[in-house]
């Protein structure tokens, strides 16, 4: 079965203490990114990856650092954590032709005190 | 430069009744569009997506939309809305080539509430 897999679902977290969402496929796709979600104001970009060892950031990179050795995974990591990292974050990957189905992992709540 | 308006943050209706959810876009480059569904506590369902084929795009569930070029629109609509029907909708653009390094774009949501 096609998936887009993420961990922790669920977390809480104390300001400063480094932390790693990963993020994996099993589908051979090329493309990943990272969003968060906030309430009105939708999905942001935080980091993409066109490939193994290519990224770039999106619209809200400040806070977090990322990597893709392997193609299937795409590791989110918060270095020092804050508050204002609290959110819902979105893992996705799609094929390489741009108009293909962005398939998205099921979500990871994390919230920092 | 790409950006997504959805036009309105909360929609309600009643249950049988038809359903409109408003979407605009720009994009430098031609679009892909695409529609998600989030129900509470969920993660991103895929309604349907335009990828410059037929404008008049249907998806699952009953959801349809059509892509209007010389509106930059792309409102979903649905012909009789159902209970489960509520959930919050994003609408998504993304450059239809290469061009935009495939950055997808989100509106800000818009919640539908059904009402018997």
């Amino acid at each position: 079965e096609a998936q887009v897999t993420q961990n922790p679902r669920y977390l809480i977290t104390v300001t400063g203490k480094k932390l790693t969402v990963t993020c994996s496929q099993n589908m051979n796709h090329e493309y990943m990114s990272w969003y968060r979600q906030d309430p009105g104001l939708g999905l942001r970009q935080i980091y993409y990856s066109m490939n193994v060892e290519v990224t770039d950031k999106g619209d809200v990179p400040e806070g977090y650092k990322v990597s893709r050795k392997e193609k299937r995974n795409f590791p989110l990591i918060l270095e020092s954590p804050s508050p204002n990292q609290t959110s819902l974050y979105f893992c996705a990957s799609s094929p390489r032709p741009s108009g293909n189905t962005i398939y998205f992992g099921e979500g990871s709540w994390l919230t920092v005190v | 430069a790409q950006s997504v308006t959805q036009l309105d943050s909360h929609v309600s209706v009643s249950e049988g009744t038809p359903v409109l959810l408003r979407c605009n876009y720009s994009s430098s480059y031609s679009p892909s569009l695409f529609w998600y569904v989030q129900h509470p506590n969920k993660g991103l369902q895929l309604l349907l997506k335009y990828t410059s084929a037929a404008t008049l795009v249907k998806g699952i569930n009953g959801f349809e939309a059509e892509f209007k070029k010389s509106e930059t629109s792309f409102h979903l609509t649905k012909p009789s809305a159902h209970m489960s029907d509520a959930a919050e909708y994003f609408c998504v653009v993304r450059p239809l080539g290469w061009g935009g390094g495939n950055k997808l774009t989100f509106g800000t949501g818009t919640q539908l509430k059904v009402e018997l």
